[in-house]
C-alpha cells in the first residue's frame, strides 16, 4: 500500500520569500503524485500532478514540484509567496486503475507580511 | 462547470441519530468519491462510484455507513446511529473519465461538517 509523509506540520515564511514544502512517498512502482491546497472552509483544489514524463511539473498559482525517484520525493516550490497562499497543503500519491489518492496529513503555511 | 456541491454544509446531530449528506458532482464526471477528514489530518478515502456502480469501499466504511448513486448523477452518504467519533468533514469529489492527461484529476466540493453531540 502507498503512503505519504509530510514532515512539516507548520511552515512560516515572509511574504515575498521562497517556499519549499516537503513530501516523501512510499510506493513500489511509478506513482501518480498530486499537490492540493485547502483554504479554510473550502474543499481541496488541485495545484499540480505528476503522472509521467518531465519530472519538473508546473501548476497553477505559480507553483511547481519536482519528482525525484531516487529520493522518493515530490517537493512543492514557489519562488515568491503571496499572503493569499496561506492555507493547508496536501501531498497525495495515487496508484492503480482507480487513481484513489492517499493523502499526507498536510502542511499548514503561514505567511507573515 | 459549476463545480461540485454538497449539502448541507454543516450538520449538528445527537448521538444515535441518522444523517444523510448529498453530493452533486460536475455533470459530465462519471466518477464520484467520498472522503472523511478530521482535524489536522488529510482526507481519508471512504468509497467511490463509477456511474451508479460502487466499485470500492474502504475498511473505514463501517456497516453504519452506506452510500448510493442511484442514477449515476448525485450521491448520498448516510450514517446510521451516529457516534461522536463520526464528527468530521465529509468531502465529495468527482473526476472525468480516465483518459489522457486528465486521469486522476479530482474536483472537490466544499464538504459537509458533521458534529455529533
Amino acid at each position: 500500500a502507498q503512503s505519504v509523509t509530510q514532515p512539516d506540520i507548520h511552515i512560516t515564511v515572509s511574504e515575498g520569500a521562497s517556499l519549499e514544502l516537503r513530501c516523501n512517498y512510499s510506493y513500489g512502482a511509478t506513482p501518480y503524485l498530486f499537490w492540493y491546497v485547502q483554504s479554510p472552509g473550502q474543499g481541496l483544489q488541485l495545484l499540480l500532478k505528476y503522472f509521467s514524463g518531465d519530472t519538473l511539473v508546473q501548476g497553477i498559482k505559480g507553483f511547481e514540484a519536482e519528482f525525484k525517484r531516487s529520493q522518493s520525493s515530490f517537493n512543492l516550490r514557489k519562488p515568491s509567496v503571496h499572503w493569499s497562499d496561506a492555507a493547508e497543503y496536501f501531498c497525495a500519491v495515487g496508484a492503480g486503475g482507480s487513481y484513489i489518492p492517499t493523502f499526507g496529513r498536510g502542511t499548514s503555511l503561514i505567511v507573515h507580511p | 462547470d459549476t463545480g461540485v456541491s454538497q449539502n448541507p454544509r454543516h450538520k449538528i446531530t445527537k448521538r444515535g441519530q441518522n444523517v444523510t449528506f448529498r453530493c452533486d458532482p460536475i455533470s459530465e464526471h462519471n466518477r464520484l468519491y467520498w472522503y472523511r477528514q478530521t482535524l489536522g489530518q488529510g482526507p481519508e478515502f471512504l468509497t467511490y462510484f463509477q456511474n451508479e456502480a460502487q466499485l470500492e469501499k474502504s475498511r473505514l466504511l463501517s456497516d453504519r455507513f452506506s452510500a448510493e448513486r442511484p442514477k449515476g448523477s448525485f450521491s448520498t452518504l448516510e450514517i446510521q446511529r451516529t457516534e461522536q467519533g463520526d464528527s468530521a468533514m465529509y468531502l465529495c469529489a468527482s473526476s472525468p473519465t480516465l483518459s489522457g492527461r486528465r486521469s486522476g484529476e479530482q474536483y472537490f466540493g466544499p464538504g459537509t461538517r458533521l458534529t455529533v453531540t
